[in-house]
């Protein structure tokens, strides 16, 4: 079966521009979660997607958005950005949710901002 | 203070030491999962419990749901242990996560 995938790997972008990620989960998963990660705050919760609806946000500003589409890919979005939003962004996939069923990971995109 | 704290920040060891890792929670939780991030970035993950004890391989965890406590335990430890192990708890359908254990272990 295959793991949970990320595309693109690596990207540059500049500061003001906007930029979309996607993630493929684990077949029959239809729960996705995204994830930042940077040095200084470690790995935060950003948002999970359940069957093309929002389940749980995480306190990040409103230029960070996603979508779920019917075949449980997923999609976020950073509008307008800043610096500080260099990081690894992260998905996660599992059965139905993050509280009692594993995670599985997808390899990561970092995202450089300049 | 964080809702998951973990101890050590760093760790270093001779390879077949025995190693613990400990983590420490201030929330409700419905599981806590043991990841497992080598450089690079890509995470596994390595337990998910909800209570008592789970074993793979060299790897052991255990958890108290009492005392709000979990530990990860790596019998005869080896270089290709060498990763940064994070907690992570879930509560109120979303993960979070501790600041991680550096773990370096030398031939």
């Amino acid at each position: 079966k295959a793991g949970v995938t990320q595309t693109p790997r690596y990207l540059i972008k500049t500061r003001g521009q906007q930029v979309t990620l996607s993630c493929s989960p684990i077949s029959g998963h239809r729960s996705v979660s995204w994830y930042q990660q940077t040095p200084g705050q470690g790995l935060q919760f950003l948002f999970e997607y359940f069957s093309e609806t929002q389940r749980n946000k995480g306190n990040f500003p409103g230029r960070f958005s996603g979508r779920q589409f019917s075949n449980s890919r997923s999609e976020m979005n950073v509008s307008t950005l800043e610096l500080g939003d260099s990081a690894l962004y992260l998905c996660a996939s599992s059965w139905t949710g993050t509280r009692i069923y594993e995670q599985y990971f997808g390899p990561g995109t970092r995202l450089t901002v300049t | 203070k964080n809702e998951v704290e973990q101890s050590p920040q760093n760790l270093t060891a001779q390879e077949g030491e025995f190693i613990t890792i400990n983590c420490s929670y201030s929330v409700g939780i419905s599981a806590l999962h043991w990841l497992q991030q080598h450089p690079g970035g890509g995470i596994v993950s390595l337990f998910m419990l909800s209570s008592g004890k789970k074993k793979h391989g060299r790897l052991i965890a255990t958890i108290n749901i009492q005392e709000k406590h979990s530990s990860l335990h790596i019998t005869a430890s080896h270089p290709r242990d060498s990763a940064v192990y994070i907690c992570a708890v879930g509560s109120t359908d979303k993960l979070i996560f501790g600041t991680g254990t550096r773990l370096q272990v030398f031939p």
